[in-house]
């Protein structure tokens, strides 16, 4: 099972959007809305942004929007800001006997 | 609160084994899944595998299938990770992580395993 393909780097200016792609396979992404995105800091554990595509935990900012068309999920930052500067991972269920599968990261920048 | 709490970090020799434990509190343990996920220095997560305290349920990374063992314990509410054969490149931080319902909402605080002779 390969991991989820993301966009190594990512970078926008303050007030900007982004968007993070995550490109998996029709045994993955594809078939399940079970798809979950994460934020990391430097130092610091993964923290849920996303989850089943599109919904946001309780607290996160509406900033934050993750949406999925075919083998690809996407997350979006709108009104980009400092605090918004970090690792973003996907992750998804998927058919193959690891369960579930992570992408490769990406590296958001605000200019 | 929901909690999940790592055993500290441990130093290890090339060729040894370490059990990573994730003690849960604030939440009905049984009922969840656990994953457990990797990051070396400066490098990106990498998924380990997964097991379910609801019915023993486990499924392993194709990359860490012959290494790695998870369990659980749901008299004490933990999970463990033991990776065997350790080599310098398994050096990284070990995080586990609640799988509620396909999510991971609750992350340890990670378990750094030097691996160094």
């Amino acid at each position: 099972q390969s991991a989820l393909t993301q966009p190594a780097s990512v970078s926008g200016s303050p007030g900007q959007s982004i968007t993070v792609s995550c490109t998996g396979t029709g045994g993955d992404i594809g078939s399940y809305g079970h798809v979950s995105w994460y934020q990391q800091h430097p130092g610091k554990a993964p923290k849920l942004i996303i989850f089943d595509v599109s919904n946001r935990p309780l607290g996160v900012s509406h900033r934050f929007y993750g949406s999925k068309s075919g083998n690809t999920a996407s997350l979006t930052i709108s009104g980009l800001q400092t605090e918004d500067e970090a690792d973003y991972y996907c992750i998804s269920l998927t058919t193959s006997t690891s369960h579930y599968v992570l992408g490769t990261g990406t590296k958001v920048t605000v200019l | 609160q929901v909690q999940l709490v790592q055993s500290g970090a441990e130093v290890r020799k090339p060729g040894a084994s370490v059990k990573v434990s994730c003690r849960a509190s604030g939440y009905t343990f049984s009922v969840y899944g656990v994953g457990w996920a990797r990051q070396a220095p400066g490098q990106g997560l990498e998924w380990m595998g997964w097991i379910s305290a609801y019915n023993g349920n486990i499924n392993y990374a194709e990359k860490f299938q012959d290494r790695v063992t998870l369990t659980i314990d749901t008299s004490t509410s933990t999970a463990y990770m033991e990776l065997r054969n350790l080599r310098s490149d398994d050096t990284a931080f070990y995080y586990c992580a609640r799988d509620a319902n396909h999510r991971f909402d609750y992350w340890g605080q990670g378990t750094l395993v030097p691996v160094s002779s």
